[in-house]
């Protein structure tokens, strides 16, 4: 199957320090992908929808301000966490969606993750 | 808007054995797919099988197998002769069909499965 990279897969920083993550397909182009918060022992929260050369389409509750979305190309997606808190420390997850978009069924293939950690 | 409902926040099976995982959803849609996704302690989500709603075949992958009921709006996942690798959070999940719709995924809240030597 398609593959879904993340990086970092691990990252620490201090509080009030901007983090990037990076999402990228390795072998297929996405048109759209998706950027999920997973706190433990929970279910992925969806909070973002991107799509390559437009603003991407926040979740309600999610602020825009604070995580910031670009999705400049076909193969990678960014999420920066600005001004982190402690509270912002959690799994953050990113998928693509394979195919066009228009047809009728694409598969969604995630990445392996990211754990944020602000002290 | 959708709902996706897993009951059993954690199950057990004995290996070998089989085990089903409950799953219902909500939608006013005609027309959706069904998912469900295994994610182990690496937490890399892994598609385990998927189903869609117009079809009336219960999808089959190997061990996996679901019972899709339509009317019921249920979707169960049936192991058969777990295995300790099986053991795994599993969420089910919804996703449109409809034509320029959403391409979201709903999860579940998801069900922890033990498998026991």
């Amino acid at each position: 199957g398609a593959v879904v990279s993340q990086h970092p897969s691990w990252v620490i920083c201090k509080s009030g320090t901007s983090v990037k993550i990076e999402c990228r397909s390795l072998d297929f182009q996405a048109t759209t992908m998706f950027w999920y918060r997973q706190f433990p022992k929970q279910s992925l929260m969806l909070m973002a929808t991107s799509n390559e050369g437009s603003k991407a389409t926040y979740e309600q509750g999610v602020e825009k301000d604070k995580f910031l979305i670009n999705h400049a190309s076909l193969t990678l997606s960014t999420l920066t966490v600005t001004s982190a808190h402690p509270e912002d420390s959690s799994f953050y997850i990113c998928s693509a969606n394979s195919g066009g978009g228009l047809a009728a069924y694409n598969e969604q293939f995630f990445g392996p993750g990211t754990r944020l950690t602000v002290l | 808007a959708q709902t996706v409902t897993q009951s059993q926040p954690e199950m057990s099976v004995q290996e070998a054995e089989t085990v089903t995982l409950s799953c219902t959803y909500d939608t006013s849609e005609s027309d959706y797919y069904l998912f469900w996704y295994k994610q182990p302690p690496s937490r890399q989500m892994i598609l385990v099988i998927r189903q869609e709603a117009y079809k009336q075949q219960n999808a089959t992958e190997n061990r996996f197998s679901v019972n899709f009921q339509k009317a019921a709006k249920s979707f169960s996942l049936k192991i058969s002769d777990s295995q300790l690798g099986d053991a795994a959070m599993y969420f089910c999940a919804y996703r449109s069909a409809i034509w320029g719709g959403s391409e979201k995924l709903v999860f579940g809240k998801g069900t922890k499965l033990t498998v026991n030597p």
